[in-house]
């Protein structure tokens, strides 16, 4: 089946900064790639997806850029602010329709 | 359009003992999921269901079941509780069918003693 692996598990940074969280995915089946945002307490929100006959999308200050050859996919957040601070995760969705997660990254912005 | 709708929002049992958390997914979604969060572990899949039919199911063990109802309404139920069942369980519906957007309801928080 599907793995999917996240990088870092913890990412700290400077107001106005940017992040990148990194996913690799193992089965190259898999055809849709979404990115979710979960603050404490809340549930996960999704915030950008892409799918796999594209290689960047962008909405405001999130993008995503996903390399189907090397099956890995990033998420670029750029001018950081305080409310960005929340754990995200990657997933990937399989031929079968179900979806593997990442294990997290915790995004600390600093003001 | 209301969201996607878990209850109850925390759960206090013994081991032992069984559970039923219930999933109310958006009006016109006829499939919804089950995933198990644990702290560092990421969103572990549970089992989906399409139509009152289960469609996909994880690798977790028997004790973990689940069922849907003629109004797309869920539940899932956690028998034998041991220890390592205490984690967020949350639902999410998509329309099915092979819409992709998953969306997330608030959680049941499973704590067992």
């Amino acid at each position: 089946g599907e793995n999917v692996e996240q990088h870092p598990s913890t990412l700290s940074v400077q107001e106005g900064d940017s992040a990148v969280i990194k996913c690799t995915y193992s089965d190259s089946a898999s055809n849709y790639f979404p990115w979710y945002k979960q603050e404490l307490g809340k549930r996960p929100q999704l915030i950008i997806d892409i799918r796999s006959n594209v290689g960047e999308k962008k909405d405001q200050r999130i993008a995503v850029t996903l390399n189907k050859t090397a099956k890995h996919f990033s998420l670029h957040i750029t001018e950081t602010q305080p409310e960005d601070s929340a754990v995200y995760f990657c997933a990937a969705r399989d031929a079968f329709n179900k979806f593997y997660f990442g294990s997290g990254t915790k995004l600390n912005v600093k003001p | 359009k209301a969201g996607v709708t878990q209850t109850p929002r925390y759960l206090i049992k013994t081991r032992g003992q069984q559970v039923t958390l219930s999933c109310s997914p958006i009006s016109g979604h006829r499939s919804v999921s089950w995933y198990q969060q644990t702290p560092g572990q990421g969103l572990q899949f549970l089992f989906e269901y399409f139509s009152e039919t289960q469609r996909n199911k994880g690798n977790f063990p028997g004790r973990f079941s689940g069922r849907q109802f003629s109004n797309s309404r869920s539940e899932m139920n956690v028998s034998t509780l041991e220890l390592g069942d205490s984690a967020l369980y949350l639902c999410a519906s998509t329309m099915g069918g092979g819409t992709e957007k998953l969306f997330f309801g608030s959680g049941t928080q499973l704590s067992v003693l």
